[in-house]
């Protein structure tokens, strides 16, 4: 069955470097996900993405974030200047369809900002 | 805005013993409602939503429009079922955004 991959599964950063996390969705789906996971606390939302342009996004997605899909398998979360509060798991997620579709999620990246 | 509760953070049970993991939210319009699981260092996974009104792995979760409710049930839990469970809403509108609740933690013991 097919599934969402996402590296690395743990990345570790210095406060103010710059990191660019990875996912690869299911091949046939159309719509892209990031979400994220601060330790203890609810999954929430970042952002989606459809036809190579952001199609929502949240206040937690700020000017320090990116998305890209630069070719026809990955999708990139950027994280521009890293903070502190950055450290969480960043899960990536695909569906077919917008609204009715089912969004698969990937394993995560832990990331840890020092 | 919507807002996504689920009261309880950890649930312990027995095995074989029924099993209710409740789910409230708040939002004006008409949601979509689902249950996802996460089990030990898996990923998130779709269990139920509310259009399919199927029951899965014996798992059954009823919307109640009246008291916004959308509350997990098995009659017979096993000790499989223990995993985080997460509550998340779906707006009919934007239609792709889901927000969650903060999951509980259900142990099944045996």
């Amino acid at each position: 069955e097919p599934e969402v991959t996402q590296t690395p599964s743990h990345q570790v950063t210095q406060m103010g470097q710059e990191v660019i996390l990875r996912c690869v969705p299911i091949s046939n789906h159309l719509y892209f996900y990031w979400y994220r996971q601060i330790l203890g606390q609810k999954v929430e939302f970042l952002v989606s993405f459809y036809n190579n342009e952001i199609s929502e996004k949240s206040e937690i997605f700020d000017d320090q974030f990116s998305v890209e899909r630069p070719d026809g398998s990955n999708f990139t979360l950027k994280i521009r200047s890293t903070k502190l509060e950055d450290s969480a798991m960043y899960f990536c997620a695909s569906s077919e369809g917008a609204g009715q579709g089912e969004q698969y999620f990937g394993p995560g990246t832990r990331l840890t900002v020092t | 805005a919507q807002r996504v509760t689920q009261p309880e953070k950890l649930l312990s049970v027995f095995k074989g013993a029924p099993v209710e993991l409740k789910c409230n939210y708040s939002y004006s319009g008409s949601p979509e409602l689902f249950w996802y699981v996460q089990y030990s260092r898996q990923r998130l996974q779709l269990l139920l939503r509310h259009i399919s009104r199927e029951s899965i792995k014996g798992f059954t979760a009823d919307l109640n429009k009246g008291e916004t409710s959308f509350h997990l049930k098995k009659p017979f839990a096993q000790e499989e079922d223990s995993a985080m469970y997460y509550c998340a809403l779906r707006r009919e509108t934007s239609g792709s955004r889901l927000t969650f609740g903060e999951g509980t933690q259900l142990t099944v013991n045996p």
